[in-house]
């Protein structure tokens, strides 16, 4: 299996551009999670999907914020327009469902680290 | 906000050393998990531990859960310098989809 897969790995880019991160979740996968990680914060959740359904965006920050999931193997986080302060390494995690007697256990990509100059 | 703290912040020892991480919680959970996180790379599940469980071992790793007192530890023993690394403990509290992060404890094992 090939796990979670995140792109890019590293974006650089200047304040007010659009910037769109990846993930492809694990296959059979129907939990999706967004995190942000930086050094003063750590692990913030920003929005988790089930069955490709937004379930909680309460932790995305702004309305610059945005995420979709199209469908089982493709998600999205988009950042219009970036800021500085959006700078930070970005992860996707996948599960399964705890319905299904899986207790939560999360899969992490590599993560797509994010510079706004 | 973060559900777990980790403690210490930071640990530094010698190869062949045994290492204990604690992480205390304020909500009640159905279970705690532990994480390892490389530098620059994603994290790994390493041990998952349930509500109703006292105590986990896998491999060197030795997890303990005490719920009475919010808090968990774990345990490397005999470490690596392979085992340098940063180490989350998360929670997943009861009625939730989601795991809550602390903010790690990083280890580092000296040669």
């Amino acid at each position: 299996d090939a796990g979670v897969i995140q792109s890019p790995r590293h974006e650089v880019t200047e304040m007010g551009q659009e910037v769109t991160l990846r993930c492809k979740p694990i296959s059979g996968h129907d939990y999706l999670f967004w995190y942000r990680q930086t050094m003063m914060r750590g692990l913030e959740l920003l929005i988790y999907f089930n069955n490709n359904v937004p379930i909680d965006d309460s932790g995305m920050p702004e309305d610059r914020f945005s995420a979709k999931m199209p469908n089982a193997s493709f998600s999205t986080l988009k950042i219009q327009p970036s800021e500085p302060r959006d700078s930070a390494v970005y992860f996707c995690a996948s599960s399964f469902s705890l319905d299904r007697g899986y207790t939560g256990e999360l899969f992490f990509g590599e993560g797509s680290r994010l510079t706004v100059l | 906000s973060q559900q777990g703290e980790e403690d210490p912040q930071a640990l530094s020892i010698q190869e062949g050393e045994n290492a204990t991480m604690n992480c205390s919680y304020k909500t009640s959970i159905n279970n705690l998990q532990w994480y390892r996180q490389n530098s620059g790379r994603g994290l790994v599940h390493l041990i998952l531990i349930r509500s109703n469980e006292r105590e986990k071992h896998s491999g060197r790793l030795r997890v303990t859960l005490d719920t009475s007192k919010k808090s968990s530890s774990l345990l490397i023993t005999a470490s690596r310098a392979a085992d340098t690394a940063s180490y989350f403990c998360a929670t997943a509290s009861r009625g939730y989809s989601t795991l809550t992060f602390g903010k790690g404890t990083m280890l580092l094992v000296s040669p």
